[in-house]
């Protein structure tokens, strides 16, 4: 099957410009995960989606951080205005609703902000 | 949310050591994967473990829940071995969101 993709693989911009990634899931995965992971750290969630609907926001910075996952399939993340310290892999991951099922990691986009 | 401790931090092989990776957390899970990162980023899946052991070649896992612990062996080290290796844990309550630990960092020397 196929995996999780994501879009741009590398991304550059100027602090206080605006960006978006994108990401489409392995399909018929319900759950859909957005995390980010610092140099040197493991990812941390940033926002939880099931089906179209947010699970779990709670450490999305929502000041300037946002998503949305329209019709339940693919999922943009956008940054506006873009701070130095968001530098950083952004990774996307699915999960099939069912229990006892792993979670399943596009290659991530790596953003670095000059 | 829950903790998890990954040990050693560095680890540093010939090539054909073999090697253990730690892995506790701080509460009960329900959801424990192993991740290698390779140098370009990629997350590749290792083991979905949650209690037991598996094996996959040259690599095999334990977990034991009750006792809050991973282990992550891996024989005869190659060269392609090298990279991060994460453990990551969740919880039902958490509808699978998983928290990772620092990972450690395996480089394998020919």
């Amino acid at each position: 099957e196929a995996g999780v993709a994501q879009s741009p693989r590398y991304k550059i911009i100027e602090k206080r410009q605006s960006v978006a990634f994108w990401c489409n899931p392995i399909s018929g995965h319900a759950t859909l995960y957005w995390y980010q992971q610092i140099l040197g750290q493991g990812p941390k969630l940033l926002i939880q989606f099931q089906n179209n609907g947010v699970v779990d926001d709670s450490q999305l910075p929502k000041d300037r951080f946002s998503a949305e996952r329209l019709k339940g399939v693919d999922s943009t993340l956008k940054i506006q205005p873009a701070k130095l310290e968001d530098s950083a892999v952004y990774l996307c991951a699915s999960r099939d609703a069912r229990s006892n099922q792993p979670q399943h990691f596009g290659d991530g986009t790596r953003l670095s902000i000059l | 949310g829950i903790q998890v401790e990954q040990s050693p931090p560095d680890l540093i092989l010939q090539e054909g050591a073999n090697s253990t990776l730690r892995c506790n957390f701080s509460d009960s899970v329900n959801n424990l994967q192993w991740f290698h990162q390779n140098p370009w980023g990629q997350l590749i899946n290792l083991f979905y473990i949650p209690s037991g052991t598996k094996q996959n070649g040259r690599l095999s896992a334990t977990t034991v829940a009750t006792e809050r612990y991973s282990l992550l062996y891996i024989s005869s080290s190659q060269t392609t071995d090298s990279g991060v290796y994460f453990c990551a844990v969740g919880r039902g309550s958490t509808l699978g969101r998983l928290y990772f630990g620092r990972g450690t960092q395996l480089t394998v020397w020919p």
